[in-house]
């Protein structure tokens, strides 16, 4: 069974520009959570899509945004980029429900500059 | 709110010898507890998960949680420690379905 799959696997970006990740999940799976990971900050929930429809959002500004297709890809979109917004950027898969297990992908390395 | 505390940023273990990560949660529930593991440019990967049944928690690679509500504590542990445990590890606590909160990571030398 294939694991999570996030693409690209790195990315170099300028301040201002906005960029798409995106995140395949477990065969079956229908929940997909995203998380970013800094040094200064560890890691963050930033919103979780569950049947198409965000669930949970974290504590981050609308200039991340996120979505989920009918077969249960997501993708996350920044705009207007900082520097700050540098970090890998992990997505998890879950079968949804009351069911927690999350799996993670390898994660997308965003670097601005 | 749930949050969780690792008490130790970096451990040292001989190759060998016993592993103790600590961890301490807070919970306003009966949370699920869970142990994740990180090496260098890799994704997480879950090593056990607490979920309200037994209170010590078998994970793989030998490593094992015990859950003490009375000490609000989730402690990760493994009889003798292998190069190959040299890692980063979270431990997560969740309150809300596919919401986990992470804390902030041991890192885990092992010497030879």
């Amino acid at each position: 069974k294939a694991g999570v799959t996030q693409t690209p696997r790195y990315l170099i970006k300028t301040r201002g520009q906005q960029v798409t990740l995106s995140c395949s999940p477990i065969s079956g799976h229908r929940s997909v959570s995203w998380y970013q990971q800094t040094p200064g900050q560890g890691l963050q929930f930033l919103f979780e899509y569950f049947s198409e429809t965000q669930r949970n959002k974290g504590n981050f500004p609308g200039r991340f945004s996120g979505r989920q297709f009918s077969n249960s890809r997501s993708e996350m979109n920044v705009s207007t980029l900082e520097l700050g917004d540098s970090a890998l950027y992990l997505c998890a898969s879950s079968l949804g429900g009351d069911k927690n297990e999350a799996f993670f992908g390898q994660g997308t390395r965003l670097t601005v500059v | 709110a749930q949050s969780v505390t690792q008490l130790d940023s970096h451990v040292s273990v001989s190759e060998g010898t016993p592993v103790l990560l600590r961890c301490n949660y807070s919970s306003s529930y009966s949370p699920s507890l869970f142990w994740y593991v990180q090496h260098p440019n890799k994704g997480l990967q879950l090593l056990l998960k607490y979920t309200s049944a037994a209170t010590l928690v078998k994970g793989i690679n030998g490593f094992e949680a015990e859950f003490k509500k009375s000490e609000t504590s989730f402690h990760l542990t493994k009889p003798s420690a292998h190069m190959s445990d040299a890692a980063e590890y979270f431990c997560v606590v969740s309150e809300k379905p596919r919401q986990l909160t992470f804390g902030s990571g041991t890192q885990l030398t092992v010497l030879p």
